[in-house]
């Protein structure tokens, strides 16, 4: 079974502006999160999606946005990029969402290496 | 929220050395695992042990729910192992630990 995968695996933009990342989960999974990991900040949720709907959302400014299509793919977009928004973006794909009663395993995508100068 | 702390942060040891990896967290939690993260940014599942022990070849692992923390062993450890290792609990959003970098020197 082929693993999480994410597109593009390196992105170089300028300040101001936006960006798409797409993450398309193990088959059968149906629940996608995303993940931004910088040396200052670690590794910080930025939102879970499950059937199209956002279940639960990170602290991060409405700049950062998401979506979760039929068939489980999902895409996160960061609007008027920041210095600040350089990062490894990482997409976590699970069968159920998180609370499901436990048992819920994350599989990693390679992540999206993203620099904004 | 939920406060996940791992310790050491960094650890060095020669090839063959056996080592603990410890990772508190604040309150109780739904879920727990243990990732390797390797140079080239991918993060791979270790376990996941929201309670109890599991052993998966040289590594292992325990979780004391009711005490709130978990360890990682690694035996003989190798240069492959390097990496940073990261905990992660579930509450209502996945919450990870600072990591713990690890260099095996051959």
């Amino acid at each position: 079974k082929a693993g999480v995968t994410q597109t593009p695996r390196y992105l170089i933009k300028t300040r101001g502006q936006q960006v798409t990342l797409s993450c398309s989960p193990i088959s059968g999974h149906r629940s996608v999160s995303w993940y931004q990991q910088t040396p200052g900040q670690g590794l910080q949720f930025l939102f879970e999606y499950f059937s199209e709907t956002q279940r639960n959302k990170g602290n991060f400014p409405g700049r950062f946005s998401g979506r979760q299509f039929s068939n489980s793919r999902s895409e996160m977009n960061v609007s008027t990029l920041e210095l600040g928004d350089s990062a490894l973006y990482l997409c976590a794909s699970s069968l159920e969402p998180g609370l499901a009663g436990g048992g819920v395993t994350q599989y990693f995508g390679p992540g999206t290496r993203l620099l904004v100068l | 929220g939920i406060q996940v702390e791992q310790s050491p942060p960094d650890l060095i040891l020669q090839e063959g050395a056996n080592s603990t990896l410890r990772c508190n967290f604040s309150d109780s939690v739904n879920n727990l695992q243990w990732f390797h993260q390797n140079p080239w940014g991918q993060l791979i599942n270790l376990f996941y042990i929201p309670s109890g022990t599991k052993q998966n070849g040289r590594l292992s692992a325990t979780t004391v729910a009711t005490e709130r923390y978990s360890l990682l062993y690694i035996s003989s450890s190798q240069t492959t192992d390097s990496g940073v290792y990261f905990c992660a609990v579930e509450s209502y959003k996945y919450i990870f630990g600072t990591g713990t970098r690890l260099k095996v020197l051959a």
